[in-house]
């Protein structure tokens, strides 16, 4: 199985800073099937990104993803109050899928 | 809209079964693939099983595999998990959510289900 590895475990930052959020798998993630979500306190997780740098439907673009073979992340250019929550990568493979444990981005 | 409406909270014993149900709307049901995914109290996501577009295909995480059925009826537009021989780790908001195509991320969330093993 394939382990996710996100870091940092927590961020906090400012509206209008920029946010990197990185997410190292134990082995080569194939096909670069590897997605972002954004989770709020009592909501369902929300896409945000998937193969590694492609953005949902409606998702803003100063979200970004970027990476290949174990090593991703997930950049707010420049963070809006909305945009603090706690985010996941996942990724497929071996008929798995598999999640991060999560950032929490918090405000500072 | 795409929608996916999920049955409400239940509390079970261990050893116990419950069935969820998840109902969707807004958008041609029998064309995608579905999945369950769960979060324990204050952790993270953990996938747990996926079902293909006609249910030929069935996938479960080893943390459920034996315990848990995947199913779907496509003729009603639902989404089911059957989870039998519960235990109290088991305990944890269970989502539905659709598979989007090619790339298998999901692109729609039910609003979540919890589900409470305890005696």
């Amino acid at each position: 199985e394939i382990v996710l590895a996100q870091s940092p475990v927590s961020l906090s930052l400012s509206p209008g800073e920029r946010a990197t959020l990185s997410c190292k798998a134990s082995q080569t993630v194939s096909r670069n099937f590897l997605a972002w979500y954004q989770q709020k306190p009592g909501q369902a997780p929300r896409l945000l990104i998937f193969r590694t740098s492609s953005r949902a439907t409606g998702v803003p673009d100063r979200f970004g993803g970027s990476g290949s073979g174990t090593d991703f992340n997930l950049t707010i250019s420049r963070l809006e109050p909305e945009d603090f929550a706690v985010y996941y990568c996942k990724q497929y493979g071996q008929m798995r899928y598999t999640f991060g444990q999560g950032t929490k981005l918090e405000l500072k | 809209d795409v929608l996916l409406v999920q049955s409400g909270g239940m509390v079970v014993k261990p050893g116990g079964s419950v069935r969820l149900s998840c109902a969707a709307s807004g958008f041609t049901f029998a064309d995608f693939s579905l999945h369950w995914v769960r979060q324990s109290p204050g952790k993270g996501l953990e996938w747990i099983s996926q079902i293909n577009w006609d249910g030929s295909s069935r996938f479960y995480a080893d943390a459920v595999k034996g315990r848990f059925t995947i199913s779907r009826d496509n003729s009603m537009h639902s989404l089911y998990l059957q989870m039998s021989s519960l235990k109290t780790e088991d305990t944890a908001y269970y989502y539905c959510a659709r598979e989007g195509t090619g790339w298998n991320y999901f692109d729609f969330w039910g609003q979540g289900t919890p589900v409470t093993v305890s005696s």
